[in-house]
């Protein structure tokens, strides 16, 4: 099991612009997730992902959006791009199971530079 | 509202010396807590979380409710316990599944 991949590994966008990452689950996860590492920067949680559905997020616009697809795998499109929105953005998945936390895995991140 | 601190960007110990990376958090409840460490060149991993009480690569931790501390602690520090390590914290306030996390100390240490 190669864990939680995520590609592609690095992107360079101008600003205004559209992007989608990706990620793909650690095998027998079903609930994926998905922060945002500014530069010196502990994790922002974005979203969150489980049976297709948007199930919690983070105090981010509207213009960050997601999708979850039948396999688990899940894609995260952010418009109308700003510089602000250069960052390290990190996928982790998890098993959900009951209501306590599910140790989340986390994949190694797609490096997003907005110029 | 939810916040974790690491007052510390940095930490620089000599081998051998002891280690204490310090974390505070402000959560209305009973927060579960983590440590995370981030090797070089290695994804984000989970270390230890306060309700399994282990000692993992010889490191503690132990929540202080009162002082709402949750430091990171190991006797002899080792060169391969260079890293970033990130104090988090999740809940019922939190919605269980999001973690918040602090800024992260890099612990350097020298031979």
């Amino acid at each position: 099991d190669a864990g939680v991949t995520q590609s592609p590994t690095h992107l360079i966008k101008t600003r205004g612009q559209q992007v989608t990452l990706r990620c793909s689950p650690k095998s027998g996860h079903d609930t994926v997730s998905w922060y945002q590492q500014a530069l010196g920067q502990g994790p922002q949680f974005i979203f969150q992902y489980y049976e297709e559905e948007e199930r919690q997020r983070g105090n981010f616009p509207d213009r960050f959006s997601g999708h979850q697809f039948p396999n688990y795998s899940s894609e995260l499109n952010v418009n109308a791009l700003l510089l602000g929105d250069s960052a390290l953005y990190l996928c982790a998945s998890s098993h959900t199971s009951g209501r306590s936390y599910n140790e989340q895995f986390f994949g190694p991140g797609t490096r997003l530079t907005v110029l | 509202a939810q916040r974790v601190t690491q007052p510390e960007k940095l930490l620089s110990v000599f081998k051998g010396a002891p280690v204490e990376l310090k974390c505070n958090y402000s959560y209305s409840g009973s927060p579960e807590l983590f440590w995370y460490v981030q090797y070089s060149r290695q994804r984000l991993q989970l270390l230890l979380r306060h309700i399994s009480r282990e000692s993992i690569k010889g490191f503690t931790a132990d929540l202080n409710k009162g002082e709402t501390s949750f430091h990171l602690k190991k006797p002899f520090a080792q060169e391969e316990d260079s890293a970033m390590y990130y104090c988090a914290l999740s809940g019922r306030n939190t919605g269980f599944q999001k973690l918040v996390f602090g800024t992260g100390t890099r612990l350097l240490v020298s031979p």
